[in-house]
């Protein structure tokens, strides 16, 4: 069972379009990330958070810790938001545990 | 201002070859870390190396061996490279805080294929 799992896999959406990616987790954690991953393979650490919620421009990051869930929102989507965007925990003392990603693809 | 480079970009090994990936970052950062990435999989981590002068293993070392040569620069050897080995390599660095709390700058990757 991976620690961490995201939904949905992959996700398709109209340019414009409120979109958002979850992430549920199985571990007590430190912190965790949200990544995106572009076409062309690099990474990019979008947001690392421990409590609430953090806004970057048109992303939005939140957690809940009692219920061990961390959303991504993306408002106003645009094709350039297609990427592949990962979810990672980290535990005090221990390493990084990665979902699988959630495939995103905005259409104009 | 580089942040992580990783050299190659790519490499095509037979069954039993050796080489080395190489990383370097220009952050002045203390953690090092590399991965794989697999389809299906996700990220694993292959070793990483908290300050200059130490290593330790992640979740998948076997077949791999890593020299932190100073604080820029993070190797990853592959001594008798195997099919299984086929993936593509990210390495990235972090900062002072606690290696793991810490956000994490990615290079670009290495895709490796093993025939």
């Amino acid at each position: 069972k991976n620690e961490v799992e995201q939904s949905p896999q992959n996700l398709t959406a109209q340019e414009g379009e409120f979109i958002t990616i979850n992430c549920s987790y199985s571990v007590g954690i430190s912190a965790l990330h949200w990544l995106q991953q572009h076409p062309g393979g690099g990474i990019v650490s979008l947001f690392m958070l421990s409590s609430g919620k953090k806004k970057h421009g048109r992303l939005i990051a939140t957690i809940n810790i009692q219920e061990k869930h961390s959303s991504l929102h993306i408002t106003a989507s645009h094709p350039r938001d297609s990427a592949v965007y990962i979810c990672a925990v980290t535990r005090t003392g221990n390493q990084f545990y990665f979902g699988t990603g959630t495939s995103l693809t905005v259409i104009p | 201002n580089a942040g992580v480079t990783q050299t190659p970009k790519f490499q095509v090994l037979k069954t039993g070859q050796s080489m080395t990936l190489q990383c370097a970052q220009d952050m002045n950062h203390n953690s090092m870390y590399w991965y794989r990435q697999d389809p299906g999989m996700g990220l694993r981590l292959i070793y990483y190396s908290a300050s200059e002068g130490t290593t330790d293993k992640g979740e998948v070392p076997n077949g791999y061996n890593v020299s932190r040569l100073n604080k820029r620069e993070f190797s990853l050897r592959l001594e008798s490279a195997a099919p299984s080995q086929t993936s593509v390599y990210f390495c990235a660095s972090s900062g002072d805080r606690a290696q793991w709390e810490e956000t994490q700058y990615f290079g670009p990757g290495t895709r490796l294929l093993v025939l």
